[in-house]
């Protein structure tokens, strides 16, 4: 079975500050993984997907995600954090049949003015 | 464009009453659909799946039920509420491996 682990549960960063949110996969595929963020009482928002291709994938908002099929990690990074990037963030990873999505338990960012 | 529509958007109900919370799926034909509950303070858990009309694929036992009567219409109920069933329920959709889901704002239950 499919499985997303987030080390982190919560972070606090500086704003200005570059970013790093850690995702491991479990899967026995290539796997389609996401990033998600949740801003607090809202609906989940898509902000970056990796199918195929290009390990490294470009995201909205300035946020992007490196594949290393080698240590099954999906991190989530950004170079200068906002302090709208206050949010929830899932990782999620979906079977190949599509009908599948799994998340991780989310990882919590507060950013310091 | 495709949207998706979840309603209500909060909602209170003592403990043993009924629900029913609905969601609705445009601009798009024969999705697949999904109902997510998160707790407080935890992670999103599938409730539900639905590949066509009528076809439902339950994840966990539990007090809730789910029934597709239309194909972009999903619902989610229960004969009678527990204060285990409180938190933010989530329907989504997609359309296959090779596309996101897309989520609705959500439906914040409060059971008392």
């Amino acid at each position: 079975a499919q499985s997303v682990t987030q080390p982190d549960i919560h972070i606090t960063v500086s704003e200005g500050a570059s970013l790093e949110l850690r995702c491991n996969y479990s899967y026995g595929a290539t796997p389609y993984l996401f990033w998600y963020v949740q801003s607090p009482g809202q609906g989940l928002q898509l902000l970056l997907k990796y199918f195929s291709g290009d390990t490294l994938v470009q995201g909205i908002k300035g946020f992007e995600a490196e594949f290393k099929r080698s240590q099954s990690s999906f991190n989530l990074r950004k170079p200068s954090v906002h302090w709208s990037d206050a949010a929830e963030y899932f990782c999620a990873v979906v079977n190949n049949a599509g009908n599948m999505l799994t998340f991780g338990g989310g990882t919590r960012l507060m950013v310091k003015p | 464009s495709q949207t998706i529509h979840q309603w209500p958007a909060t909602l209170v109900q003592p403990v043993g009453s009924p629900l029913s919370l609905e969601c609705t799926v445009e601009g798009t034909s024969n999705p697949n659909l999904y109902w997510y509950r998160q707790a407080a303070g935890r992670g999103l858990q599938l409730l539900f799946y639905s590949i066509g009309i009528g076809q439902i694929s339950s994840e966990v036992p539990q007090n809730l039920s789910a029934s597709r009567p239309q194909d972009r219409q999903f619902i989610l109920s229960s004969k009678k509420l527990l204060l285990s069933d409180s938190g933010f329920y989530l329907c989504a959709w997609n359309t296959g491996a090779g596309y996101g889901y897309t989520f609705g704002s959500g439906t914040r239950l409060t059971v008392v």
